[in-house]
């Protein structure tokens, strides 16, 4: 079956630091990749969809110069969070359909739990 | 606006007890309906789509359900290792994004 794979799993970064997280799609190219948050016991929140080749697409109420989309291939997008403070700790999901456009469902990766201290 | 309500939103359940999730679900044009598993600290893991009003899908001892209005993951005879947060979205038509409810925290006892 498809695989996203997402690293790291666990980071502890300090306040004013800029953390990177990165989405691989394993046997599959992924023309579009989605980032999502999710807080304790709540659902998944859809922060920005990742294009290879062009911007990111950023919901609403998420700052784009904070956190950086870049999805350089076919196969690798990158979340990078900037000048991370307290209030960015949370879960992030990375997921990716095998086509996108149809009725192909999500494929996740495992999460990255940040921790800003 | 595209709405998921998943209930309950927890529920215990003895080891044997077959019972069923629930996912409501306001959408202008339903393009599918998704349920995935999720285990505290991962990401979800994928489980059913359905299209179409009447459409049923199984695996082991989950059997998810559509209606016009929502769809049902029953889960017959559940073991400990059911235990997970069960989501439910609904894919709209056109390009908006999928939708997600907040799910349901499943408790399956020994």
């Amino acid at each position: 079956g498809a695989v996203v794979s997402q690293h790291p799993s666990r980071v502890i970064c300090k306040s004013g630091t800029s953390v990177k997280i990165e989405c691989r799609s394993l046997d599959f190219q992924a023309t579009t990749m989605f980032w999502y948050r999710q807080f304790p016991k709540q659902s998944l929140m859809l922060m920005a969809t990742s294009n290879e080749g062009s911007k990111a697409t950023y919901e609403q109420g998420v700052e784009k110069d904070k956190f950086l989309i870049n999805h350089a291939s076919l196969t690798l997008s990158t979340l990078t969070v900037t000048s991370a403070h307290p209030e960015d700790s949370s879960f992030y999901i990375c997921s990716a359909p095998t086509v996108f456009g149809g009725n192909s469902p999500l494929h996740f990766g495992n999460g990255t739990r940040l921790t800003v201290t | 606006e595209d709405q998921v309500t998943q209930s309950p939103e927890a529920l215990r359940l003895q080891e044997g007890e077959s019972s069923s999730l629930n996912c409501s679900y306001t959408v202008s044009g339903l393009r599918g309906l998704f349920w995935y598993r999720q285990d505290p600290g991962k990401g979800p893991e994928f489980l059913f789509t359905l299209y179409s009003a009447g459409e049923e899908k199984e695996k082991e001892r989950l059997k998810a359900t559509l209606t016009k209005k929502e769809s049902f993951l029953h889960i017959t005879a559940p073991k400990p290792e059911d235990s997970a947060t069960y989501l439910c979205a609904v894919q709209p038509f056109g390009n908006t994004p999928l939708v997600f409810g907040k799910g349901t925290r499943l408790s399956v006892i020994a």
